[in-house]
């Protein structure tokens, strides 16, 4: 029963941003949205959360819808090194099972 | 910090055989992971651990075994391989898995083979 649903690709212009969404329409009031990444054959990589409120790190955005139903995660400026495959994940603190589903594929054009 | 830290990096066995695949951390995490990832798949959930002595089962525990003697070490054994569990394993740690701000890191994983 999957709780996100991601498009399986994208395809995104190096130097401009990647605006990555991902639909969680049935998301509980105690979920947070999780961003990783997975570069080739490596480990995923964290990106950021976020709850209600849109945040911002050294990496990414994320925007979160007011009904929290959908949110987008913003590469402000994407290099070749961001090629990789996102998932964006639900999950409540109180949850020790984070799973993962089959993410976007970005690929970063020169 | 070595972080996470996976042996073998690959690993081919026959039908049958039994092995352990190997994960440490050296962050002091409570809580450690093990996935599985097919190709063209996301990562499915075999077992975790919120602490030394306490092990649960994930999303596709059939044929493996954990136990979590120390903090540091979460290995994960197979009993009789089957060539469905060719995939590639990581393991994962976090501080303190409740926290939202305590996120996951991953070992690079290993590449096992079952013919």
């Amino acid at each position: 029963d999957a709780k996100t649903t991601q498009p399986p690709s994208m395809d995104c212009a190096e130097g401009r941003a990647a605006n990555l969404p991902c639909n969680h329409s049935t998301i509980s009031g105690n979920e947070y949205v999780y961003w990783y990444r997975q570069i080739h054959s490596q480990g995923p990589q964290y990106i950021i959360h976020g709850l209600k409120n849109n945040e911002t790190n050294e990496m990414a955005s994320l925007i979160i819808t007011e009904d929290r139903k959908s949110s987008t995660l913003i590469l402000p400026h994407a290099t070749l090194r961001d090629t990789a495959v996102y998932y964006c994940i639900v999950r409540a603190n109180n949850n020790n099972d984070m799973r993962f589903g089959a993410g976007t594929r970005l690929t970063v054009k020169p | 910090n070595a972080g996470v830290t996976q042996t073998p990096k690959f690993q081919v066995l026959k039908t049958g055989q039994s092995m352990t695949l190997q994960c440490a951390q050296d962050m002091n995490h409570e809580y450690m992971s093990w996935y599985r990832q097919d190709p063209g798949m996301g990562l499915r959930l075999i077992h975790y651990s919120v602490g030394a002595g306490i092990t649960d089962q994930g999303e596709v525990p059939n044929g493996y075994n954990v136990s979590r003697s120390t903090t540091e070490d979460f290995p994960l054994r197979l009993l009789s391989a089957a060539p469905s569990q060719t995939s590639v394993y990581f393991c994962a740690s976090s501080y303190s898995f409740g926290t939202p701000s305590s996120p996951l890191h991953f070992g690079n994983g290993t590449r096992l083979t079952v013919t």
